[in-house]
């Protein structure tokens, strides 16, 4: 069935670190992929998305790839913050199953200064 | 200002109890959501309505009965409260296929 899986958290880094939180997905037709964050005691809200296959999202330093040939859509960071310290969920969502988004399991972030 | 509210943030009750939450989304969406975070932050779908209509109805105990009056409004009642229904649960809104918005969410304690 369709679905998203996220590597494990949680990942520590020092700041200004690279960072890369990697996404997979299994989908039978061709999804839009999404990352959201969850800061501490808070929703989620979108960080970034791509609707088709090689799109690049990009938003506040954060990019991700839409790569089709390896049903991946990995996270990537040049030089990570404390601030970026944070829950990251991938999710897809797919045309034909009307309103239903697949979210991964989340990737908890803590940035160390 | 606020897109997606919820009331109340916090909500502590005892085993047995019958409990509402309220979701109220300002931004002319079609479509809300209630998904339940558990302590690990795995988010898991429970309904979801489009235009009033129950769309998605994930294997979620009876006891959780959602209810929309109107496009901006999607409340949930829960019955007979259970230790394990312990989660925050958090309401979101969006346009068919496009992005979700979150509220805050309710953090539900059940003693």
């Amino acid at each position: 069935g369709d679905s998203v899986t996220q590597m494990e958290g949680p990942v520590t880094l020092s700041e200004e670190a690279f960072l890369t939180i990697n996404c997979t997905y299994t989908a039978t037709g061709y999804p839009s992929l999404f990352w959201y964050v969850q800061y501490p005691g808070e929703g989620l809200q979108l960080l970034l998305k791509a609707t088709k296959a090689d799109d690049k999202g990009s938003n506040k330093g954060f990019e991700a790839t839409y790569r089709k040939e390896t049903t991946s859509f990995h996270l990537e960071k040049g030089s990570v913050q404390v601030s970026d310290s944070a829950v990251y969920f991938c999710a897809l969502w797919l045309s034909y199953n009307f309103n239903k988004f697949y979210f991964g399991s989340g990737t908890k972030l803590n940035v160390k200064p | 200002d606020t897109a997606v509210s919820q009331t109340p943030k916090y909500l502590v009750t005892q085993m047995g109890n019958d409990k509402s939450i309220k979701c109220e989304q300002n931004l002319g969406h079609d479509t809300m959501y209630w998904y339940k975070q558990d302590s690990k932050k795995f988010l898991k779908i429970m309904f979801s309505y489009n235009n009033k209509e129950l769309i998605i109805n994930e294997t979620v105990p009876n006891r959780f009965s959602p209810k929309s009056p109107d496009k901006a409004h999607l409340n949930l009642h829960i019955n007979s409260l259970e230790l394990g229904d312990s989660a925050v649960y958090f309401c979101a809104s969006s346009l068919v296929g496009d992005t979700q918005y979150f509220g805050p969410g309710t953090r539900l304690t059940v003693l």
